[in-house]
Formats: C-alpha cells, sequence, structure tokens
C-alpha cells in the first residue's frame, strides 16, 4: 500500500527555518518524480518544488534560492529545507507523487502546516 | 508558464442534477505526438489532500465513480458529475502537465447542493 507522510510543520517566526520531512511507503523515492505542493489557508494549490529520479531539482520563482528539495533513497525519505521563511509561506504542504515521468499527481500525503509569524 | 482558468469559482447543484465544471489553459496542453490532452482533475474535501479523479483528460482513475467524466480538448476541458451524490460536496482543481515544471492548477470550483 502507497502511503505518504509529512512532518515538521509548526509556527517559525519571519526570516527563520524548517525542514519537512515525507516518510514513503508502498514505492521507492528514487524511482519517481516526487513534488513538494503548498495549499494556503483557503486557497489553492500552488506547486513548490520536484525532485526528479535522476536527481534534478526545480522550484517556483517563489522558493527559489530559499527552499531545497532533497530526498535519502537509504530512508525512503523526501525533504524539503526552507530558509529565510515568510508570512506568505504560510500553507499546507502535501508531498505528492508524480505518474510515470512528471506527469499527474496519483498520491498525496495528508500535508503538514507550516505557519510563518511572530 | 501556462495559466487555468476554471470557471465558475462556485457552484450549486441538486442532488441527483448534472454538474459542470470548465477548464481554460492559456496555451494548448494537447501534445501533438501522442494526441494527448496533458490535463488532470483533482477533488478536495475538507481537511484531506486531492484525490485524483481524471487524467489525460478524460481517463477516469481506478475506483473514480462513473459519475466523473472529463472531456475537451487543447485550451478548453470539462469536468462533468452526472447526477450529483452528497458526498460529491468539495473543491474541484484542474491541472496541467504539458509544460513542467511548474505544474499549474487552476484556482478551483467549489461544488455545493442547492
Amino acid at each position: 500500500e502507497v502511503q505518504l507522510v509529512e512532518s515538521g510543520g509548526g509556527l517559525i517566526q519571519p526570516g527563520g527555518s524548517l525542514r519537512l520531512s515525507c516518510a514513503v511507503s508502498g514505492f521507492s523515492v528514487s524511482s519517481h518524480y516526487m513534488s513538494w505542493v503548498r495549499q494556503a489557508p483557503g486557497k489553492g494549490l500552488d506547486w513548490v518544488s520536484v525532485i526528479y529520479s535522476g536527481g534534478s531539482t526545480y522550484y517556483a520563482d517563489s522558493v527559489q534560492g530559499r527552499f531545497t528539495v532533497s530526498r535519502d533513497d537509504s530512508k525512503n525519505m523526501l525533504y524539503l529545507q526552507m530558509n529565510s521563511l515568510r508570512a506568505e509561506d504560510t500553507a499546507v504542504y502535501y508531498c505528492a507523487k508524480e505518474y510515470s515521468s512528471g506527469w499527474y499527481f496519483d498520491y498525496w500525503g495528508q500535508g503538514t502546516l507550516v505557519t510563518v509569524s511572530s | 508558464d501556462i495559466v487555468m482558468t476554471q470557471s465558475p469559482d462556485s457552484l450549486a447543484v441538486s442532488l441527483g442534477e448534472r454538474a459542470t465544471i470548465n477548464c481554460k489553459s492559456s496555451q494548448t496542453v494537447l501534445h501533438s505526438s501522442n494526441n494527448k490532452n496533458y490535463l488532470a482533475w483533482y477533488q478536495q474535501k475538507p481537511g484531506q489532500p486531492p484525490k485524483l479523479l481524471i487524467y489525460w483528460a478524460s481517463s477516469r482513475e481506478s475506483g473514480v465513480p462513473d459519475r466523473f467524466s472529463g472531456s475537451g480538448s487543447g485550451t478548453d476541458f470539462t469536468l462533468t458529475i452526472s447526477s450529483l451524490q452528497a458526498e460529491d460536496v468539495a473543491v474541484y482543481y484542474c491541472q496541467q502537465y504539458y509544460s513542467i515544471p511548474p505544474h499549474t492548477f487552476g484556482q478551483g470550483t467549489k461544488l455545493e447542493i442547492k
């Protein structure tokens, strides 16, 4: 059974850092494209970042230079390191598996809430 | 980036009636090499993550009731629920995967019972 479980969210002051984790079971993160998608309170879905099976990474313009996506193949984990956090980064962050080579999202985690506030 | 625009923003439909949600992309998502539309639909209920309903614009994901159908090509797409059930109350999103990254989503359509 495929499962994605995010953790690491919480309340953080502006300018602070946080690392989100996504524990994956049922498939190997190293074999699939894995994304982070966020959703601000009461708002729509906003793609954040992807790591390809080959290791290439891409980011939304809004987080480029501040966020870093990575994975640990031995632990089957996905991570999102978030630095220089801003109030507008407040959102539920989902990890999601992309079907095949970067198509639609066939599995999603339950999400972890990040609140950036003083 | 491809911009996805959904209409309407919200919709109220009576139980058993048809619900129709539209999605328009700022450029074509039809790939000429395979004649496939790189367009998906998701359903999101309160407090839950999105759930994949439709991919390739009209292919239903396994386990999705057949009252859900997708249609359209190029830049204009439609999600139809043929007979609305109470459990279909949700926000629905379209997403293009033709030109990625970035994946881009529509703003969402909130579906309620009239």
